[in-house]
């Protein structure tokens, strides 16, 4: 099984629907993230957390919304999903070994694919 | 705003050759840097790190050469295969922010 696992994998829908994407984790991780995949600009980051308690905007976070229900899930939102939302969406994962404060490697799961039309 | 880029977005290697992919990134104060593959359909995995106080890093087959007075960080892959067909990024960092990627090279290798 996948350490990090994200569902759906693929989703069509309609503009202007809401959708979830989900992510769990079973690294034992703190940090999670969202990242947004697109041809010819790489990844870009949406969303993070660091603990349960902790939510941070990232690069794009505007039209997103996020949730971390606990350390191993964390939810990305669109409330009304648009055209211009059609990407491959990456959630990931770093540890935070006590007493070094670095982010380190991202570990990441398969990708969700998110096309709005 | 300051941003990791690379110079080429495509790369064609012979198998066997030698690979070079290429990454200039604008933070001066990143301390930090990846090299992440990623294959079709699948997400991005680690390669190797470099800290910003050395200057080269080997591993199987890869080595990671950092340069911070042109702020310049390139992966060498030895003897290419056709397995090393992949998208690569370079990300930096840092301290505890958050991992910035690159726009990433597309490496493809003929047989």
């Amino acid at each position: 099984d996948a350490d990090v696992t994200q569902t759906p994998r693929n989703r069509i829908t309609k503009t202007g629907k809401r959708i979830m994407l989900e992510c769990s984790q079973t690294k034992g991780h703190d940090r999670m993230y969202w990242y947004r995949q697109d041809p010819g600009l790489g990844l870009r980051l949406i969303y993070y957390s660091f603990d349960v308690k902790d939510i941070n905007k990232g690069e794009i976070s505007d039209g997103y919304s996020v949730s971390r229900q606990a350390q191993a899930k964390f939810s990305l939102s669109l409330e009304s999903a648009i055209p211009n939302q059609t990407a491959l969406y990456f959630c990931a994962t770093s540890d935070h070994p006590r007493g070094i404060l670095r982010t380190g490697e991202l570990f990441f799961g398969e990708g969700s694919r998110l096309t709005v039309l | 705003g300051e941003s990791v880029g690379l110079h080429l977005p495509t790369l064609s290697v012979q198998e066997g050759d030698n690979s070079i992919i290429n990454c200039a990134y604008s933070n001066s104060a990143s301390d930090y840097f990846i090299w992440y593959k990623q294959e079709s359909g699948k997400g991005p995995q680690f390669i190797i790190d470099i800290r910003s106080n050395m200057d080269k890093r080997q591993g199987q087959r890869v080595t990671v050469l950092l340069n911070k007075t042109v702020k310049h960080l390139s992966l060498q892959i030895a003897a290419t295969q056709p397995g090393d067909s992949a998208v690569y990024f370079c990300a930096e960092n840092r301290g505890n922010t958050p991992l910035v990627f690159g726009k990433g090279t597309r490496l493809s290798v003929i047989a």
